[in-house]
């Protein structure tokens, strides 16, 4: 199958930056989305990558390597309004669809 | 303004029972997609379509069935609900046939006692 894992929890300090993690399986998936999720709310679009490499969407940046099935969703200047669930999703190209991770629940402390 | 729709919000059947939950979406997409969201799960997919009477299995279809009679709507059918289908349900839809952002829907919560 297509296993994509991430922490399931993370602290991190109002002002200060944090990398989320999340590796899968190197065979099946074309790129990989992030998703943002606040609680008792619908999944937000954050970011896509297909190639290697980092991209820049203000605040936030993802990463990804292909060849070692490794993902991260890097946000700066943290806001407490960062505090959500932050979902990684690998797209499989061969079935049109996206496989969801269990996402990493980020708490912003003042 | 385009945007997807879910209802009812909040759900409470008992075990056996038929369920249908609605979906529908003003974004003109051919994609739709149904999820579960569980406690250490995160959002498990249901059935898909890419289109007017396309339908497909994702990996947890068992116990429910969905229809695509037209592009807005893609409702989903617990046939006999059990205390197992009691779970947050997000509708999603999609334009294109590639790696596409997806557009969420609200959610349902649905319990089943």
């Amino acid at each position: 199958g297509q296993n994509i894992d991430q922490p399931t929890e993370m602290t991190a300090t109002e002002g200060a930056i944090v990398q989320i993690n999340c590796t899968y399986q190197t065979s099946g998936f074309n790129g990989l989305f992030w998703y943002q999720q606040h609680a008792g709310e619908a999944p937000t679009f954050l970011s896509y990558n297909v190639l290697d490499g980092l991209e820049e969407k203000g605040r936030f940046s993802s990463f990804l390597s292909r060849s070692k099935g490794y993902s991260y969703l890097l946000l700066k200047e943290l806001q407490m309004k960062d505090s959500a669930s932050y979902l990684c999703a690998g797209f499989l190209g061969s079935a049109s669809k996206i496989i969801f991770g269990s996402g990493t629940r980020l708490s912003i402390r003042p | 303004d385009a945007e997807i729709t879910q209802s009812p919000r909040h759900k409470i059947t008992e075990t056996g029972r038929q369920v249908t939950l609605a979906c529908h979406q003003t974004w003109n997409h051919n994609n739709m997609f149904w999820y579960r969201q569980d406690l250490g799960h995160g959002l498990r997919l249901i059935h898909y379509s890419y289109g007017v009477q396309d339908t497909n299995k994702g990996e947890v279809s068992d116990g429910y069935s969905v229809s695509r009679s037209n592009t807005e709507d893609l409702p989903l059918t617990l046939e006999s609900a059990a205390s197992s289908q009691t779970s947050v349900y997000f509708c999603a839809s999609s334009e294109g046939t590639g790696a596409s952002e997806q557009y969420f829907g609200p959610g349902t919560r649905l319990t089943v006692t």
